[in-house]
């Protein structure tokens, strides 16, 4: 079974729509990230976690919000999703190694279309 | 101006070449230098980091970090279509937050 899952795996919607993504791990990790990947713009950090009780906006959180019900899930909503959010997303976790660095792993991605 | 550039190319490349791939950043505060894999409908996953500068060697990848110039590479050798993915580079201060580059395609071709 994969460490990170992530549902749906796609998505398609209306403009106005609220729209939940969520994220999975059995890593056991404490820190997970939203990001999202678009042609030319690459990835780019939505909101981070580093715990339960820590939330923390990433380059471009406006226009989404963030719920880490448990240290195994994190949950990408957009309230009020619009055509330009139309974009791949992906859900990482990671935790520091003996050498202090933080490598993240990410899930398979979830493909959403905003009409 | 980004804080991480890369060519999207694409790359396409012979069975067992030598291909090279960049990029180039801004902030000279970047400690951790990473390189991704991403395979088509796949998240990326980690190929190599380097943290400061310097050379590292993992079989046949090498990942090189020149702050002078904020310049970093990654050369694979004797490249197979196994190899054929897309390559992000990325970045970081403190290794907490990461900054990628956009991408570069890699075809290998047998």
């Amino acid at each position: 079974d994969a460490d990170v899952t992530q549902t749906p795996r796609n998505r398609i919607t209306k403009t106005g729509k609220r729209i939940m993504l969520e994220c999975s791990q059995t890593k056991g990790h404490d820190r997970m990230y939203w990001y999202r990947q678009d042609p030319g713009l690459g990835l780019r950090l939505i909101y981070y976690s580093f715990d339960v009780k820590d939330i923390n906006k990433g380059e471009i959180s406006d226009g989404y919000s963030v719920s880490r019900q448990a240290q195994a899930k994190f949950s990408l909503s957009l309230e009020s999703a619009i055509p330009n959010q139309t974009a791949l997303y992906f859900c990482a976790t990671s935790d520091l190694d003996r050498s202090n660095y933080n490598e993240q792993f990410f899930g398979p991605g979830t493909r959403l279309t905003v009409l | 101006q980004k804080e991480v550039e890369q060519d999207p190319g694409p790359l396409s490349v012979p069975e067992g070449a030598i291909v090279s791939l960049n990029c180039t950043y801004s902030n000279s505060a970047f400690q951790y230098f990473m390189w991704y894999r991403q395979y088509s409908r796949k998240g990326p996953e980690l190929l190599m980091y380097t943290y400061s500068s310097g050379n590292k060697e993992d079989g046949r990848f090498t990942a090189q970090v020149d702050k002078s110039s904020k310049y970093i590479s990654l050369f694979i050798r004797d490249s197979q279509p196994s190899d054929s993915a897309t390559y992000l580079c990325a970045m970081s201060f403190t290794g907490n937050q990461f900054y990628f580059g956009t991408g570069t395609s890699l075809t290998v071709i047998p």
